[in-house]
């Protein structure tokens, strides 16, 4: 059972470049979203998706874009990265209904230098 | 403004006693809570939740207490045994409202042999 697949698992970036953080889930979940993991500071909704086709924003939605395209996939895109983006991102997605579970990958640790 | 409040970055027990984490939250619209175990260089995964209808849910060694007067919950672990060692993160979240899980800071809990 694959679940919710990251890849990369580690990326260094320059700032400025661009690059695109991939999610892929088997379950058929309606709802993917994107996370990042801050030190002290927990997890901080990026950006979500009720469905294909349907993107809106979390908390900390600025430099970063999503698409939906698919039920399955559900990509994070760094426009133009900073040093500021470090951080560890983690993708997650669950069925409908908010008493669901919430279904985490394993990670994409990223370093912006 | 954090909405969701563990106010106790680590803890330390000893195998064999109980571990109690805590949660405290300010939006009183808030009717459903998770916890989330995450142990290093892996996402999150579901340990336990609890609707704002009930006041304990149990699943195991595992009991989750929601005092709503006092927007308070708490995570019971009884026994504790080393694998527990983890950081766990407490959610909250809107029924039929809002899509997004909003996460505490977490508490990285130690249990000692």
């Amino acid at each position: 059972n694959a679940g919710v697949t990251q890849t990369p698992k580690f990326q260094v970036l320059k700032t400025g470049q661009s690059m695109t953080l991939q999610c892929a889930q088997d379950m058929n979940h309606e709802y993917m979203s994107w996370y990042r993991q801050d030190p002290g500071m927990g997890l901080r909704l990026i950006h979500y998706s009720v469905g294909a086709g349907i993107t809106d924003q979390g908390e900390v939605p600025n430099g970063y874009n999503v698409s939906r395209s698919t039920t399955e996939d559900f990509p994070l895109r760094l426009l133009s990265a900073a040093p500021s983006q470090t951080s560890v991102y983690f993708c997650a997605s669950r069925s409908q209904g908010l008493s669901e579970k919430l279904f985490f990958g394993s990670g994409t640790q990223l370093s912006v230098l | 403004d954090q909405q969701v409040k563990q106010n106790s970055p680590s803890l330390s027990v000893q195998e064999g006693r109980i571990s109690i984490l805590n949660c405290d939250y300010t939006n009183s619209m808030f009717d459903y809570f998770l916890w989330y175990k995450k142990y290093p260089a892996e996402g999150p995964t579901f340990l336990i939740s609890i609707s704002s209808i009930k006041d304990k849910n149990e699943d195991g060694r595992f009991t989750v207490f929601l005092n709503k007067s006092a927007k308070h919950l708490s995570l019971h672990i009884v026994p504790s045994q080393p694998g527990d060692s983890a950081v766990y993160f407490c959610a909250a979240s809107l029924q039929g409202g809002s899509e997004k899980l909003v996460f505490g800071k977490g508490t990285k809990l130690t249990v000692n042999p």
